[in-house]
């Protein structure tokens, strides 16, 4: 069965640190790849996705995830992190036609100290 | 544009009993997917309906159901609760394909004791 895994559970950074968190995925086809954010009290919301193309895909608030097919993997990257992007962060994967259904990894809590 | 509804937003039930939740999709939205969030298992897929057809269906049993309506709202039954059925249970929405961005409501959460 196809999984998802996010190998970093909790994360602390200082602000101003860069940030790498990492996604791996087990299924072998064409897919497509999402990071989601959950900020404390809201929604999930799209960060990124890549679909095809340039395997490095820029999302909103400086966010940036590099496709590296070889290696079956997803990483997110930010250069400097800031308090607000204390959230709770999950990678999704998408099996080509397979409509809308995301497997979702375990997630990755990141907590940014002033 | 209101975004993705869902009703009610907490519900405590019992052992043995069965739920219904609703979900209001944003208008336009053709799809509708729900998914279950527990601390033990993270965001578990439970189905999604595309025009009023299930199109894709997770690993849960039986005793959870969805349907969607032809106003693109959608509901999702579970019977004969049990403990482990506590959890958050997430709506999303599409305009159809996952190139379109899904927006995700808020949630039902659901206590059974």
């Amino acid at each position: 069965a196809q999984s998802v895994s996010q190998h970093n559970h909790h994360v602390i950074l200082s602000e101003a640190a860069s940030l790498e968190l990492g996604c791996n995925y087990s299924y072998g086809g064409t897919v497509n790849l999402f990071w989601y954010v959950q900020y404390p009290g809201q929604h999930l919301q799209l960060l990124l996705k890549y679909f095809s193309g340039d395997p490095l895909v820029k999302g909103i608030k400086g966010f940036e995830a590099e496709f590296i097919k070889s290696k079956f993997s997803f990483n997110l990257r930010k250069p400097s992190v800031q308090w607000s992007d204390t959230a709770e962060y999950f990678c999704a994967v998408n099996k080509d036609n397979a409509g809308n259904m995301l497997t979702f990894g375990g997630g990755t809590r990141l907590m940014v100290k002033p | 544009k209101a975004g993705v509804t869902q009703t009610p937003r907490y519900l405590i039930k019992t052992r043995g009993q069965q739920v219904t939740l609703s979900c209001s999709p944003i208008s336009g939205h053709r799809s509708v997917s729900w998914y279950q969030q527990t601390p033990g298992q993270g965001l578990q897929f439970l189905f999604e309906y595309f025009s009023e057809t299930q199109r894709n269906k997770g690993n849960f049993p039986g005793r959870f159901s969805g349907r969607q309506f032809s106003n693109s709202r959608s509901e999702m039954n579970v019977s004969t609760l049990e403990l482990g059925d506590s959890a958050l249970y997430l709506c999303a929405s599409s305009p159809g394909t996952p190139l379109y961005e899904q927006y995700f409501g808020p949630g039902t959460r659901l206590t059974v004791t």
